[in-house]
This record gives structure tokens, sequence and C-alpha cells, in this order.
């Protein structure tokens, strides 16, 4: 299993644009690359996957280098509200298992 | 609304007793996983069923037991309870057999067990 390692906690101010690095060096060729929000005694919420290169939706992108052994969500002109866990997670094609690690904690402040 | 839901959404019980907690898929998600979320332990998986059958194992102790009916719904059965089973209890779904290298899960809202 492609074990992640990401901050623990970070902080920002509203409006400015955040970057979550995670990496993952034993990444395997089949994998996807994923990244859930979770807020205080909510369930994780999905935010983006990506295989390689640069992928965008209205909430953030992701952006992970020809080696994918590292990736980078990058969430634009954040707001209070984006304050929550933001968990990297690297698929398994074969355990099947979900691996959730710490997560970083993003606090942003008015 | 993610369209999985949990019931019920506290539970309070005694050490020793048994509970039964309860999952309904999205609709058309065949695969059902269960987390463990305490403060001290974060996220831990602990089982997943597709279409009926058990399809991966993480951390799930001896004490608990799920299945997953023909209807696609879910059931996590807690037995023989302990202070440290106090946890949220979160049920996702998908569409996807397998981990989640294709797709994403859709979480519910989570059933927070005390016990006492």
């Amino acid at each position: 299993l492609a074990k992640t390692t990401q901050p623990i906690s970070m902080d920002s101010y509203e409006g400015q644009e955040v970057n979550i690095t995670c990496s993952h060096n034993n990444i395997a060729t089949n994998d996807y690359i994923t990244w859930y929000q979770q807020f205080p005694s909510q369930g994780p919420r999905f935010i983006i996957q990506g295989y390689k290169t640069k992928v965008t939706n209205e909430v953030a992108s992701l952006f992970i280098p020809a080696d994918r052994k590292s990736s980078t969500l990058s969430l634009p002109r954040v707001s209070l509200s984006d304050t929550a866990v933001y968990y990297c997670l690297v698929g398994d094609t074969g355990g099947f298992k979900t691996i959730f690690g710490a997560g970083t904690r993003l606090f942003v402040k008015a | 609304d993610s369209g999985v839901t949990q019931t019920p959404k506290h539970l309070i019980t005694a050490t020793g007793q048994r509970v039964t907690l309860r999952c309904s898929p999205r609709s058309g998600d065949l695969s059902v996983y269960w987390y463990q979320q305490s403060l001290d332990q974060g996220l831990q998986f602990l089982i997943q069923y597709y279409n009926g059958e058990e399809r991966a194992k993480g951390n799930i102790l001896e004490r608990f037991s799920a299945q997953q009916f023909p209807d696609l719904h879910s059931e996590l059965n807690l037995s023989s309870l302990e202070l440290g089973d106090s946890a949220l209890y979160f049920c996702a779904s998908s569409v996807y057999p397998g981990g989640h290298s294709h797709g994403e899960q859709y979480f519910g809202p989570g059933t927070r067990l005390t016990v006492t």
C-alpha cells in the first residue's frame, strides 16, 4: 500500500491560494490520487481525483508531476468555510483497502 | 447531501452491550464501506462489501461484524462494547468494486456511538 505524507497543519488567510502537498513515493503504476475534505463531525467529502499532470474542477486543482511521487492540491481564494481537514489518498488496486492518513488541518483566518 | 443514509444518528449504550448500525447506500452503488473515527485514531477503515460479498477487511475487531443484504443496505454489528469503542462510525458507498483508484466514495452523516 502506498503511504502518504502530508503536513499536519497549515494556516492561511481569506482570499489566498492554498497549496497542500502530499508525498507518495511508493505509488503504483495503476494508482490514482484522491483528495477528500472533512469538517468536524461530518463524513469526508470528495474533492478531486487525478492520475497525472493536472486536473481542475469547480473547487480545486490537482497537480501531479511526471514521476507521480507527490501531488499538490490547490484551493484558490480560500474562505473561512474552507477550514477543514484535507486527506490525500493513493489507491491500491490490489488490496482494495482505503487508507486515510492523518490529513492536513487547514485553518483559514479572516 | 451525499445520498447515503445512516441510522441512528446517535446511540448511547453501556459496556458489554450489542448495537447495530445501519447504512443505506446511494441508489446504484454496489460497494459499502465502514469506517471508525475516534479522536485519537483518525479515520480507520473497517470493512468493505461489494454486491453482498466481503471485499476487503481493515482494522475490524473480532467483536465487530458486518453484512450487506440483497437490497444493498448494510449493517455493522458491534458486540461486547467497551468504552474505547466510543466513536463516530461512517458508512460510505461507491459504484466501484474496489478501493478508490477509480472514482470517489460518498460518505454518510455518521452514527455517533457513546459507550458508558
